[in-house]
């Protein structure tokens, strides 16, 4: 079993729609969670830290559900410029590994 | 601010050789993380220098091993390629006193094993 899993998608949706991924993890004991952007053909950026109680950033939302281990991450109004591959990235069993998810694919349309 | 570099940019090799992947952290980092990104995949953990030591490492065989020199920078070879190594390397830096939370990629080296 994969340690992070995604849909890969691709989400297709029109300007101004909202859209949420989720992210399974295997590992109970994971303490660090993430979203990550990564546009194609450069490298992922850190969109947001995930933290228990949810959070917000501007029209990006990520919740964190420990009891059914996933992560989701909400956009808001989306943008053309929001196109691209969101990434779920969880720590191991130990703190200083990481894991990522294979990615969801986003695109925005006109 | 000099953000993580990386390089070559691109590289194309043959089976059975072996190649050498450099990076520079950012300004202030001390952690080096290096991945493997194929084709349609998320990036996966090869392993993890702190101090000039690998700290952790990911399900990766011994051909991928690595190095980290005193000013941070960090190398990763790969010994005898396949052509399955073709991929996109990353390094991440991180400062591992903030418990390596907040990672920053340099742009990748982009290798092709023929």
């Amino acid at each position: 079993r994969k340690e992070v899993e995604q849909d890969p998608g691709p989400f297709n949706v029109p300007e101004g729609a909202t859209v949420a991924f989720n992210c399974t993890y295997s590992n109970s004991a994971s303490q660090s969670f993430f979203w990550y952007r990564q546009d194609c053909r450069k490298e992922p950026k850190l969109l947001m830290s995930v933290y228990s109680s949810g959070n917000e950033d501007g029209r990006f939302t990520a919740q964190l559900n420990r009891a059914s281990q996933y992560i989701s991450l909400l956009i808001r109004d989306s943008k053309l410029s929001d196109s691209a591959t969101y990434l779920c990235v969880v720590n191991g069993d130990n703190f200083n590994k990481f894991y990522f998810g294979s990615g969801t694919k986003l695109n925005v349309k006109p | 601010d000099a953000g993580v570099t990386q390089s070559p940019t691109h590289l194309i090799k043959t089976r059975g050789q072996q190649v050498t992947l450099r990076c520079s952290p950012k300004s202030g980092h001390d952690t080096v993380s290096w991945y493997q990104q194929a084709l349609g995949q998320g990036p996966q953990f090869i392993f993890q220098y702190y101090e000039e030591e690998e700290r952790q490492r990911g399900n990766f065989p011994d051909r991928f091993s690595g190095h980290q020199f005193p000013n941070y920078s960090s190398e990763l070879n790969v010994n005898a390629l396949l052509l399955g190594d073709s991929a996109l390397y990353l390094c991440a830096s991180s400062w591992w006193g903030q418990g390596t939370e907040t990672q920053y990629f340099g742009p990748g080296t982009r290798l092709l094993v023929l």
